[in-house]
């Protein structure tokens, strides 16, 4: 059973641009998380997905981004317009349910120019 | 709104002694999670904490929790090279779903 997949792991940008970040779930898992880890911190919560709903995206800034989880292939975390700010590891997680653990997947590293 | 406060953020152990890693938590959180993270890695699961009292163990690694006292540690016995990481713990704010991360306690173990 693979794990958590995430492409791609690095991605560089610049300032602008789009950034495509994606997630495939561990097999068996509808519940979907994004993280994001600036350098030297802890991770904060962004977005919570299951199959075409957003439950919560308190965690989202309200512009440039946003996120899906379709019924059919992964789960995308777009960026618009990146700037420098927006440099940091981005991570998924997927669960089982609502209330499982959850299982973290390698990251994307997006770096700003 | 949860916060998670961990302490220490720095920890340089050497080998062959014990340590605590505190983890506090502002209201009440369902459940607590540790994670390990290694330098630019993603991060490992290493505890799930469902209830008041509950204790983990894994290896050199314990686990606990007090629901009343907002407070998880994490026990470190005989620390070996290979526990050098940062060291998460995490709450649930709601009932479900998302995670509350402390800042982090790096640990260094050197001999």
């Amino acid at each position: 059973n693979a794990g958590v997949m995430q492409n791609p792991r690095h991605l560089v940008r610049r300032r602008g641009q789009e950034a495509r970040l994606r997630c495939s779930p561990m097999k068996g898992h509808s519940h979907v998380y994004w993280y994001r880890q600036l350098p030297e911190e802890g991770l904060k919560f962004m977005v919570y997905l299951q199959k075409e709903n957003i439950i919560d995206e308190s965690g989202m800034p309200k512009e440039r981004f946003s996120a899906e989880f379709p019924k059919e292939g992964p789960s995308i975390l777009r960026i618009q317009q990146v700037v420098r700010g927006d440099s940091a590891a981005y991570f998924c997680a997927s669960s089982p349910s609502d209330r499982g653990g959850q299982f973290f997947g390698p990251g994307t590293r997006l770096t700003v120019l | 709104e949860l916060k998670v406060e961990q302490n220490p953020l720095f920890l340089s152990m050497q080998e062959g002694k014990n340590y605590t890693i505190y983890c506090n938590y502002s209201t009440t959180s369902d459940r607590l999670y540790w994670y390990r993270q290694d330098p630019g890695k993603s991060l490992e699961s290493l505890f799930v904490l469902l209830s008041n009292g509950a204790v983990k163990q894994e290896g050199r690694l314990m686990a606990s929790l007090d629901t009343k006292a907002r407070l998880s540690t994490l026990h470190i016995t005989a620390a070996v090279h290979d526990l050098s990481a940062t060291y998460f713990c995490a709450g649930a704010p709601d009932s479900w779903g998302k995670l509350q991360f402390g800042a982090g306690t790096q640990v260094v173990v050197t001999p």
